[in-house]
């Protein structure tokens, strides 16, 4: 079946201005993440999301980020004000959410440039 | 929260030797502890995971181990390849119950020289 698919894979845009970036996660999965990697180093996590649970917002570094997952599916990471050090590859990765069901699948990114 | 360190940074072998890699977490309430592969421009890739319910799990030439008291564990690679050339990331979640984010490792870049 289909694997995580992300859009834009790529995107470019000036400092200031807002940007979205959409994830969609593996049919059936409930639990939908975000990470944020910066050029050659670790994932970071930014938010959670699992079922029609309040999202785990613990990860996102400023109030310039947000994400919302509408019908438990698609999600979409909005950052408001782009700031050149929030330039990073930005993945999405979703899971089952049953109890033993623990691992995670990655989409191939969005990699976004502030310039 | 969770911390996890990862060492060495760059992992160097020659093709048919053994590499290994390690890291360590800080929350005991840890119970999921997968690897990643990452090959240059792509998606990281599940390779393997350990529960804390066991100690070592073995796939063909990969296999992890986890010490649960010394919060630490490893990932080996037997009969490296060319191909096993990426970045390796270990990571750390309480999977199943409370917090299923991952914290990831700082990642190992491995070479394997033919």
């Amino acid at each position: 079946g289909a694997g995580v698919s992300q859009s834009p894979s790529n995107k470019v845009t000036e400092k200031g201005k807002d940007v979205e970036l959409r994830c969609d996660p593996i049919s059936g999965h409930t639990a939908l993440y975000w990470y944020r990697q910066s050029l050659g180093q670790g994932l970071e996590f930014l938010i959670y999301f699992q079922g029609n649970s309040a999202p785990d917002k613990s990860g996102l570094p400023s109030d310039r980020f947000s994400a919302e997952r509408t019908g438990g599916s698609v999600s979409t990471l909005t950052i408001q004000r782009t700031q050149q050090e929030d330039s990073a590859v930005y993945l999405c990765a979703s899971s089952l959410s049953h109890v033993g069901a623990y691992e995670q699948y990655f989409g191939p990114g969005t990699r976004l440039t502030v310039t | 929260g969770e911390n996890v360190e990862q060492h060495p940074s760059t992992l160097s072998v020659q093709e048919g030797d053994s590499a290994v890699i390690k890291c360590t977490y800080s929350d005991s309430a840890s119970n999921y502890f997968p690897w990643y592969k990452q090959e240059l421009g792509k998606r990281p890739q599940l390779i393997i995971d350990i529960r804390s319910n066991v100690g070592e799990k073995k796939d063909q030439r990969i296999a992890v181990t986890l010490n649960k008291t010394a919060k630490h564990f490893s990932l080996h690679i037997t009969e490296t390849q060319p191909e096993d050339s990426a970045v390796y990331f270990c990571a750390a979640s309480t999977g199943g119950t409370g917090r299923r984010a991952l914290t990831f490792g700082s990642g190992t870049r491995l070479q394997v020289q033919p």
